[in-house]
């Protein structure tokens, strides 16, 4: 079956523009991720949902990052007033559920790169 | 502070030789470990787990090995092959608690024909 899907694969943007990153996860998959990996760094959490519960942002680094996820499925993670710092990978994975030992299924990502 | 600490940021070793790969944590709730593997321009795929129940999982030639009183596991790949050349990421959750795995910065292993 379809594994989980990220576009654009790249993106190129100039500082101070807003960029949309998209996901489609694993078809039935409840629990959605987002990820984002910085040159030389592992995977720093943004944020997740699970179900229809209030996701948890705990991860996100200002509140120039926001996300959301429509009908339970495709979620989009926006990027205002992008800055030089928030170039890096954005990865979404997604899993059966919350539990410790689901295994996430990751997309290929997107890489983010801001002039 | 970094909770999951991958120490080698790259590893070299011959085809048929035995990879071993560290992973040190130092949250002592973690009671999940998971191994991934990522391939450039892919994101990563998911290798093998342990729980804290168990000190060994092996699935082929993969077996992770967890210490839970020295807070360390590692994955031991026998024999190695070349298309196991790739980026190695430990992470570590707590089952109950946060939901959100903890990875380390991985390790990138080579393996040589």
């Amino acid at each position: 079956g379809a594994g989980v899907s990220q576009s654009p694969s790249n993106k190129v943007t100039e500082k101070g523009k807003d960029v949309e990153l998209r996901c489609d996860p694993i078809s039935g998959h409840t629990a959605l991720y987002w990820y984002r990996q910085s040159l030389g760094q592992g995977l720093e959490f943004l944020i997740y949902f699970q179900g229809n519960s209030a996701p948890d942002k705990s991860g996100l680094p200002s509140d120039r990052f926001s996300a959301e996820r429509t009908g339970g499925s495709v979620s989009t993670l926006t990027i205002q007033r992008t800055q030089q710092e928030d170039s890096a990978v954005y990865l979404c994975a997604s899993s059966p559920g919350l539990a410790a030992y689901n295994e996430q299924f990751f997309g290929p990502g997107t890489r983010l790169t801001v002039l | 502070d970094q909770q999951v600490k991958q120490n080698s940021p790259s590893l070299s070793v011959q085809e048929g030789r035995i990879s071993i790969l560290n992973c040190d944590y130092t949250n002592s709730m973690f009671d999940y470990f998971l191994w991934y593997k990522k391939y450039p321009a892919e994101g990563p795929t998911f290798l093998i787990s342990i729980s804290s129940i168990k000190d060994k999982n092996e699935d082929g030639r993969f077996t992770v090995f967890l210490n839970k009183s020295a807070k360390h596991l590692s994955l031991h790949i026998v024999p190695s092959q070349p298309g196991d050349s790739a980026v190695y990421f430990c992470a570590a959750s707590e089952d109950g608690g946060s939901y959100i795995p903890t990875f380390g910065r991985g390790t990138s292993l080579i393996v040589h024909p």
